[in-house]
């Protein structure tokens, strides 16, 4: 089945600093890739999703690398707010079946 | 508004005791859902597929008799967690495929405390 690797697992960065997250995966069949941010007891809420056939996309602050032949990509956060501080996953999926989801980065953003 | 609803969003309970989490699909049917577990400071793992009108597909490890699905109707997909344990204690979360842009849609979670 599908793995999903991700690092880092915390990433502590200044007010204003960019903040980059990675991920590959393993199955080349998977062709969806959402990011997740997730604070504290609450349920994950979708930021940004990329399918295979797009190599970048961008939402204000937040953009979303994809690199097929690798296998990898990449969260792209810049000016980032300490209201961005949460827990971020990336998951692949094939089509809409099930997602497999990395372990998670923890984000802090320091005032 | 919520696609999913899900209940309760947390239960305190003795161990022994067998818990019932709700997930609902509030707008459109569903004929799959999805329940994940996920333990403090980790990630979302799939526990399984609820699948309306059949049996549930369980993802290895995972022991169905211990939790029991039942996906009675096209909009409500129930968990019980069975004699539920400490080690049991966790934060369970459900999802609904959805169309257009998210292929899930995920309810707010049960946060699930045994003592």
């Amino acid at each position: 089945g599908e793995n999903v690797e991700q690092h880092p697992s915390t990433l502590s960065v200044q007010e204003g600093d960019s903040a980059v997250i990675k991920c590959t995966y393993s199955d080349s069949a998977s062709n969806y890739f959402p990011w997740y941010k997730q604070e504290l007891g609450k349920r994950p809420q979708l930021i940004i999703d990329i399918r295979s056939n797009v190599g970048e996309k961008k939402d204000q602050r937040i953009a979303v690398t994809l690199n097929k032949t690798a296998k990898h990509f990449s969260l792209h956060i810049t000016e980032t707010q300490p209201e961005d501080s949460a827990v971020y996953f990336c998951a692949a999926s094939k089509g809409y079946s099930t997602l497999t989801f990395g372990k998670g980065t923890m984000l802090l953003v320091s005032p | 508004g919520a696609v999913v609803s899900q209940h309760p969003s947390r239960v305190i309970c003795k161990s022994g005791t067998s818990v019932k989490i709700e997930c609902r699909s509030l707008d459109f049917q569903a004929t799959t859902m999805f329940w994940y577990r996920q333990f403090p400071k980790k990630s979302l793992m799939l526990m399984a597929t609820s699948n309306e009108g059949s049996k549930a597909t369980y993802e290895q490890g995972v022991e169905k008799d211990k939790f029991l699905i039942n996906h009675a109707s096209l909009t409500l997909s129930t968990l019980t967690v069975t004699s539920a344990h400490p080690e049991d204690s966790s934060f369970y979360i459900c999802s609904v495929p959805g169309t257009g842009n998210q292929p899930q849609h995920f309810g707010d979670g049960t946060r699930l405390s045994i003592l």
